[in-house]
């Protein structure tokens, strides 16, 4: 079965600076989809940026980024130019290429200081 | 567009009652996600529907527990009889089909008293 592990409860950052939080997960499969999801305090899960495993080139959207590292099973997600918004708590999650489940990580709250 | 539609938002119950929750997928997807999110368990599969069929319900918790999609525009998840244990926030997402991004909507908060 596919685990995902967010290592990190908590994070926080100064307004402007950049902060990553990180992500593992532990797969067999060669082919799957990686997720972060941000849920600020309305508890909505908002899709922040996806990564498919076949390409090479991490993705990006706007202030978010991601570092995927196949090899190592790892998929960060780095926040530049961090601002007060951003403050929620973060999901990495994992898809296998044929199926629908999501496996989700126990979350990483940020906190964004003024 | 219209995103992912829960009702109610936030439910309150006694133990014993029957809750039901409703989710109207955004229009044209195919595929539709009942999830539970609490602090012990986090993010947890329910049940999933494709084209209104039911393909994977192992994660549903016991037979107090179902689920319907009756037609392309509606789902429900319904509770019978509740327990405290129930309570969590209860999600639903759709997809364009299956394997492709799943959209939540904003929840159900449930407490079952």
């Amino acid at each position: 079965a596919q685990t995902v592990t967010q290592s990190q409860p908590e994070m926080s950052v100064q307004e402007a600076e950049t902060v990553t939080l990180s992500c593992t997960y532990d797969t067999s499969e060669s082919d799957y989809y990686l997720f972060w999801y941000k849920q600020p305090p309305s508890r909505q899960m908002i899709l922040v940026i996806r990564q498919e495993a076949y390409k090479q080139q991490n993705a990006t959207e706007n202030r978010f980024s991601v570092n995927f590292q196949k090899a190592a099973k790892s998929f960060s997600l780095k926040i530049s130019d961090s601002q007060l918004g951003d403050a929620a708590m973060y999901f990495c999650a994992y898809r296998n290429n044929a199926g629908n489940m999501l496996t989700f990580g126990g979350g990483t709250r940020l906190m964004v200081k003024p | 567009d219209a995103g992912v539609i829960q009702s109610p938002r936030h439910e309150v119950t006694e133990m014993g009652q029957e809750v039901t929750l409703r989710c109207k997928p955004i229009s044209g997807h195919n595929s539709l996600f009942w999830y539970r999110q609490t602090m012990m368990r986090g993010l947890e599969l329910l049940i999933y529907f494709n084209n209104n069929v039911p393909i994977d319900d192992s994660g549903m918790p016991e037979d107090r527990f179902s689920a319907k999609m009756p037609n392309a525009s509606f789902s429900t998840l319904k509770i019978q009889p509740s327990e405290p244990r129930d309570s969590a926030v209860y999600f639903c997402a759709s997809s364009l089909a299956q394997g492709e991004t799943q959209y939540f909507g904003p929840g159900t908060r449930l407490l079952v008293l």
